[in-house]
């Protein structure tokens, strides 16, 4: 059974830059689609982008300015940086296997608050 | 961007009863429609990809229906395990995108 877990901060600082990494195991990273999708308290799903195993990238246009997504297939895992966060920033941020289509194997999400 | 709407905010339903839930595109997805069941504190769960097809171990109680830019989920008797909320998502065209959702709660 795939599994992802996502890691890093949960208390980023206005301006700075937010960074997650997500682990994926039960599966090799490679050959697939993983994406980076938030939910702000209370408010809908937003996908933010999707990485391939080969790093090609496709980020959603409303974000795309500030993200930048990476793979490291050594390591079964890819990443993904926000620059210039704001409170509006504030999300669970979940990674997911998927891209291409829908999103079948999820993280359980992790809470970033953008404050100082 | 296609815009993904969802007419009730709220649904309340009785244990048993039917749920008909319903999603509409701003434009054409084709088939391109999954539906995700969310519980408080989880991630988003597959029920139902290519706008009716079951994912792996979704019970039959669940079904999906439609195509080009109007999908309804249902639910045909609402166990206490489906009170939730209730996201589609279309994957026709980048950026993919949500609707807002709709919850399921107890009448």
């Amino acid at each position: 059974q795939v599994q992802l877990q996502e890691s890093g901060p949960g208390l980023v600082k206005p301006s700075e830059t937010l960074s997650l990494t997500c682990t994926v195991s039960g599966d090799s990273i490679s050959y697939y689609y993983w994406s980076w999708i938030r939910q702000p308290p209370g408010k809908e799903l937003e996908w933010i982008g999707f990485i391939y195993s080969s790093g090609s990238t496709h980020y959603n246009p409303s974000l795309k300015s500030r993200v930048t997504m990476s793979v490291d297939t050594s390591k079964n895992q890819f990443s993904l940086m926000l620059r210039s966060v704001t409170a509006a920033d504030t999300a669970v941020y979940y990674c997911a296997r998927g891209g291409s289509s829908y999103f079948k194997f999820w993280g359980q999400g992790t809470l970033v608050t953008v404050s100082s | 961007e296609i815009v993904m709407t969802q007419s009730a905010a709220t649904l309340s339903v009785f244990p048993g009863e039917r749920a008909t839930l319903s999603c509409r595109a701003s434009q054409s997805v084709g088939s391109n429609l999954a539906w995700y069941q969310q519980k408080p504190g989880q991630a988003p769960r597959l029920l139902i990809y290519d706008a009716s097809t079951r994912d792996t171990g979704i019970p039959a109680r669940f079904s999906g229906s439609g195509s080009g830019t109007e999908f309804t989920l249902t639910i045909s008797s609402l166990q206490s395990e489906d009170f939730a909320v209730y996201y589609c998502q279309q994957y026709n065209n980048w950026p993919f995108t949500f609707g807002p959702g709709t919850i399921v709660d107890i009448k």
